[in-house]
């Protein structure tokens, strides 16, 4: 069955090291994006990509970083620079056009200690 | 730059009894979606509504979006405990997807 993963589903991270959360899709859509989760509030964009080797910041990119080196896979790197970075990580993917449905990842839930 | 509001952020309810959430853009949509989250699980896409004062229907669940293109309502005819948990409107202008905080809805058996 096609779909999308994350892995870990939960990690647990020393302050001040970096960390990299893995999304693999075989949906073979177009865009994959990030969001961040925090209790009591919507998902928040942190990158998004709509093509391979390209991407592009979302709303709360400082302390994260991307790459979009094959068009399965788009990970996201949490790093030392990010004040508050316990969160519920979501990685999304869709198709290109005007009006894509988002298939969402089962998510990753990242404890910083 | 463009904000969607969505209230209210929570609902407690009786079995049986009907819920609305509300969801309101500051700017014309092209379209809006929506989406629920069960309890530790993650969205799930539910329905895309784009045309002005469209109305859709699934089962229990009625989907509006207004005439304005400015808003957007979903309403559940007696809930029940299977529909316990968030539900997200996103919507869409231009290449902008924004989506709102959500509602949590949780139903008393």
């Amino acid at each position: 069955d096609g779909g999308i993963t994350q892995s870990p589903k939960y990690l647990f991270r020393k302050e001040g090291q970096n960390v990299t959360l893995s999304c693999e899709q075989n949906l073979n859509h177009d865009a994959m994006y990030w969001y961040r989760q925090d209790p009591g509030q919507g998902l928040r964009l942190i990158y998004y990509s709509q093509i391979v080797n390209d991407f592009q910041k979302g709303d709360i990119a400082e302390g994260y970083s991307v790459s979009r080196e094959k068009k399965e896979s788009f990970p996201l790197t949490v790093t030392s620079a990010q004040k508050n970075p316990t969160a519920f990580y979501l990685c999304a993917s869709s198709r290109g056009g005007q009006s894509p449905r988002y298939t969402f990842g089962s998510g990753t839930r990242l404890t910083v200690v | 730059g463009q904000q969607v509001m969505q209230i209210p952020q929570y609902q407690h309810v009786q079995e049986g009894e009907d819920f609305t959430t509300y969801c309101n853009s500051s700017t014309t949509l092209s379209n809006i979606q929506w989406y629920k989250q069960r309890p530790g699980g993650h969205p799930v896409f539910l329905i895309q509504l784009v045309k002005s004062g469209e109305v859709k229907k699934q089962k229990r669940l009625t989907f509006q979006f207004g005439e304005a293109k400015k808003n957007s309502s979903l309403h559940i005819t007696a809930t029940q405990t299977t529909d316990v948990g968030t539900y997200f409107c996103a919507g869409r202008n231009n290449n902008d997807m924004r989506f709102g905080a959500g509602t949590r809805l949780t139903v008393k058996p």
